[in-house]
């Protein structure tokens, strides 16, 4: 099975940067996903990791750390609209493409 | 325009009573998924198919039946075999190649009462 973990909450200011990590436990890795998700909607993509460093999108980046189970959610500029659910997804060996989900990381920006 | 639907957005339905929630895709994904979402509890796999007329149980199948006869339709049973089917449900399709996301459906909320 797979264990992932991520903060429930964070708070952060407009214009900040905010780092959202996650853990992860796993029998075999095999990539990362980053989901934002705003209330009552479907999530949307924002990044995928499945070998070690950083994937820099826009104001997002997303890192991962095989060897630690780690990764994190870097967010730059925050803006008032990144208010959201980050959601951190991890697919394993299997041979399937299925996701195991984090609990997800409530962000609140304020002005 | 490519992507997901899922109707209706909100269903009511009395406690006994089974429901079937609909996902249609055309995005031409060969995978489809069922996920529950409740506060606090991120989402979780309900079933999944990676081809037509197979589909498979996720971590909490029970209660819960799928059909995959066509490509781009995986709907989903509630029955009233469910202990606690008040939720908010997505449906989610990727292709079979690792490195791709999912796509997301806008999400049914089912109120049972």
């Amino acid at each position: 099975g797979q264990n992932i973990d991520q903060p429930t909450e964070m708070t952060a200011t407009e214009g900040a940067i905010v780092q959202i990590n996650c853990t992860y436990q796993t029998s075999g890795f095999n990539g990362l996903f980053w989901y934002q998700q705003h209330a009552g909607e479907a999530p949307t993509f924002l990044s995928y990791n499945v070998l070690d460093g950083l994937e820099e999108k826009g104001r997002f980046s997303s890192f991962l750390s095989r060897s630690k189970g780690y990764s994190y959610l870097l967010l730059k500029e925050l803006q008032m609209k990144d208010s959201a659910s980050y959601l951190c997804a991890v697919r394993d060996t299997s041979g399937y493409s299925t996701l195991t989900f984090g609990k997800g990381t409530m962000l609140l920006v304020s002005p | 325009d490519g992507g997901i639907t899922q109707s209706p957005k909100y269903l009511f339905r009395k406690e006994g009573q089974n429901v079937t929630l609909s996902c249609e895709q055309n995005l031409n994904h060969d995978a489809m998924y069922w996920y529950r979402q409740d506060p606090g509890q991120g989402l979780r796999l309900i079933y999944y198919s990676q081809i037509v007329n197979d589909f498979q149980k996720g971590d909490i199948a029970e209660g819960y039946s799928v059909s995959r006869e066509k490509k781009e339709s995986f709907p989903l049973t509630v029955t009233s075999a469910q202990k606690n089917p008040t939720a908010f449900y997505l449906c989610a399709s990727s292709s079979n190649s690792l490195g791709d996301e999912q796509y997301f459906g806008p999400g049914t909320r089912l109120t049972v009462t």
